[in-house]
């Protein structure tokens, strides 16, 4: 089925490791994008794609680390995971100027 | 699962009433705007655009408005459903930008 799917989605870790949520869409979208949801925050912006091989820093993409070699995946790595990072992270992705599509979520909880 | 409900605006109306839902966005060069819902535990869900040639957009039961003079966009959502209960944001584009800017949501909770 045509769409974007996320994994895991529930996932928990101790504070150190390292942890890789996936992102993978069916679209061919040039645009793909990681954003964290919290309480009191909304949507903010880690890290986003134009297209393979080109990744840029969101608004918060300090602890996370991105990739594309493949247009279709973009995943997501917090190298060494810290309590902050607990929260709940949506990959979307979209063509230009057009509205992004979701995911439904990796929930993160760091001990 | 986690509620993004708190900590929002709320807005309780009766199962059949029509809803509003208002947004405000602050730059002046925004041309493209975007409502999405979101319910609880899933992802943002796209509900309709708009254009900045536009003033008024209609789906399926919603209609959105954009009142580009004193940057207001709304959400109308006719005939009110349980189902339609859910966190409710809008996002604004500026040409030439694809990341678009979030508000930060309305709690939508229908009652039966």
């Amino acid at each position: 089925d045509a769409g974007i799917t996320q994994s895991p989605r529930y996932k928990i870790t101790e504070t150190g490791r390292q942890v890789t949520l996936m992102c993978h869409q069916t679209w061919s979208h040039s645009y793909m994008f990681w954003y964290r949801q919290d309480l009191g925050h909304g949507l903010r912006l880690i890290y986003y794609s134009a297209a393979a091989d080109i990744t840029d820093k969101g608004e918060v993409p300090d602890g996370y680390v991105v990739s594309r070699s493949k247009t279709e995946n973009f995943p997501l790595t917090l190298e060494s995971a810290t309590r902050s990072q607990t929260s709940v992270y949506f990959c979307a992705s979209g063509q230009v100027r057009g509205a992004q599509h979701f995911g439904d979520g990796t929930r993160l909880s760091i001990l | 699962g986690e509620s993004v409900g708190l900590h929002l605006p709320t807005l309780s109306v009766q199962e059949g009433d029509n809803s509003i839902i208002n947004c405000a966005y602050s730059n002046s060069a925004s041309d493209y705007f975007i409502w999405y819902k979101q319910e609880s535990g899933k992802g943002p869900q796209f509900i309709i655009d708009i254009r900045s040639n536009m003033d008024k957009r209609q789906g399926q039961r919603v209609t959105v408005l954009l009142n580009k003079t004193v940057k207001h966009l709304s959400l109308q959502i006719a005939a009110t459903q349980p189902g339609d209960s859910a966190v409710y944001f809008c996002a604004d584009l500026s040409g030439g930008s694809y990341i678009p800017t979030f508000g930060r949501g309305t709690s939508l909770i229908v009652h039966p």
